[in-house]
């Protein structure tokens, strides 16, 4: 049940792409399309921006994307806007549990 | 309107015990897997505890194995969260949530800060 990796942080200019990865292994992120991600402005309770890798939820902007490739999955944020700059999480099933990622802090420059 | 509310936080002293309560309103709650999931001050997110529809089904994170229960009462609307056995590395913020279709939390609460100190 180790965490998910994720890097600490990435940054881009309003307009501009980002992608985050989350590395797990054939257990979780790799034996499962149930990857979700969430996104958390500070003291407040996340939300969720993907589910089942590459769906989102309604009222998400789609901007938002999810994808994966064998044990790593990704969000990429596009046309970056202020109001994306946040922390964000993946998340896994595993065999009998969750796994939460480590958590990326997207800054907009 | 669709929620879920936690109390029950606060300050307890190692080795102590706290129980977690989860009010949810606005669906059907008795049809949802719900869980437990905290965030240690500045850390990242862990889930803990999941439990089925009926209860009869629970699964927990190792590092609260035999210290924590979860449990509902779908009559009541209600999840809770027994922690017994505290420890300082137990403090966070403890969010409840509900698993839409069982593979994403849907629906947070606001969390409720647990505090493990003398």
């Amino acid at each position: 049940q180790s965490a998910l990796t994720q890097p600490r942080s990435v940054s881009g200019s309003p307009g501009q792409s980002v992608t985050i990865s989350c590395t797990g292994t054939s257990s979780d992120v790799g034996g499962y399309n149930y990857v979700s991600w969430y996104q958390q402005h500070p003291g407040k309770a996340p939300k969720p921006m993907i589910y089942d890798v590459n769906k989102r939820p309604s009222g998400v902007s789609d901007r938002f994307s999810g994808s994966k490739s064998g044990n790593t999955a990704s969000l990429t944020i596009s046309g970056l806007q202020t109001e994306d700059e946040a922390d964000y999480y993946c998340c896994s099933r595993a065999p009998t549990s969750y796994v939460f990622g480590t958590g990326t802090k997207v800054t907009v420059l | 309107e669709v929620s879920l509310v936690e109390s029950g936080g606060g300050l307890v002293q190692p080795g102590g015990s706290l129980r977690l309560s989860c009010a949810a309103s606005g669906f059907f709650f008795s049809n949802y897997w719900v869980a437990w999931v905290r965030q240690a001050p500045g850390e990242g997110l862990e889930w803990l505890a999941n439990i089925n529809q009926d209860g009869t089904t629970k699964y927990y994170v190792d590092s609260v194995k035999g210290r924590f229960t979860i449990s509902r009462d779908n009559a009541k609307n209600s999840l809770s969260l027994l922690m017994d056995s505290l420890r300082g590395e137990d403090t966070a913020v403890y969010y409840c949530g509900r698993w839409g279709g069982g593979t994403w939390i849907d629906l947070w609460g606001q969390g409720t800060l647990v505090t493990v100190s003398s």
